[in-house]
């Protein structure tokens, strides 16, 4: 049984660069929350989607956005990148639970 | 909304000795807290949680206790072993929830042999 799957593993990008992430969940789960972590730091909250509805939105700038497919996998596409938005960016699914949160692996974005 | 503080940052201890990190949190309406593993260059995997219904859990050697009225869990592992050696996370929400799930800053626990 696959766990929370992320594409790409890394990714190098300059600033002003778009990106997108890629997050298939686990097989049966609905909802996919994205998060940013920073060396040293927790993971913080940047969007969570059900049901391919957005539900959820941290504080981050209008730079971020995500979208949910049929098939509930999703995508994070930041534009304009900084350099601050070097990260490693993790996905989580969860089932009908809604709170118990599986990570995949993450995709580790370093801007120059 | 809700703010997460984890305590210590760091942990080094011996290997069979006791391990606590302690969690504090600011909204009321949180309750649910989940705990994190994370070891080098790998994912974040959730070890034990705990909803405000109950004031103590335990699996094993691990073990998460909440105080609703002091707002703070703690994570007690007992017999500790290197492998458990690795960066621990707390976090809080509300159950059902899941848009504003807040985390520690985490703490690097090393286990000593």
């Amino acid at each position: 049984d696959a766990g929370v799957t992320q594409s790409p593993t890394h990714l190098i990008k300059t600033r002003g660069q778009q990106v997108t992430l890629r997050c298939s969940p686990i097989s049966g789960h609905k909802s996919v929350s994205w998060y940013q972590q920073v060396l040293g730091q927790g993971p913080q909250f940047i969007f969570q989607y059900y049901e391919k509805e957005e539900r959820g939105r941290g504080n981050f700038p209008d730079r971020f956005s995500a979208r949910q497919f049929p098939n509930y996998s999703s995508e994070l596409n930041v534009n304009a990148l900084l350099l601050g938005d070097s990260a490693l960016y993790l996905c989580a699914s969860s089932g009908q639970a809604h709170n118990e949160q599986f990570f995949g692996p993450g995709t580790r974005l370093t801007v120059l | 909304g809700e703010n997460v503080e984890q305590h210590p940052s760091t942990l080094s201890v011996q290997e069979g000795d006791s391990a606590v990190i302690k969690c504090t949190y600011s909204d009321s309406a949180s309750n649910y807290f989940p705990w994190y593993k994370q070891e080098l260059g790998k994912r974040p995997q959730l070890i034990i949680d705990i909803r405000s219904n109950v004031g103590e859990k335990k699996d094993q050697r691990i073990a998460v206790t909440l105080n609703k009225t002091a707002k703070h869990f703690s994570l007690h592992i007992t017999e500790t072993q290197p492998e458990d050696s690795a960066v621990y996370f707390c976090a809080a929400s509300i159950w059902g929830n899941n848009n504003d799930m807040r985390f520690g800053a985490g703490t690097r626990l090393t286990v000593k042999p």
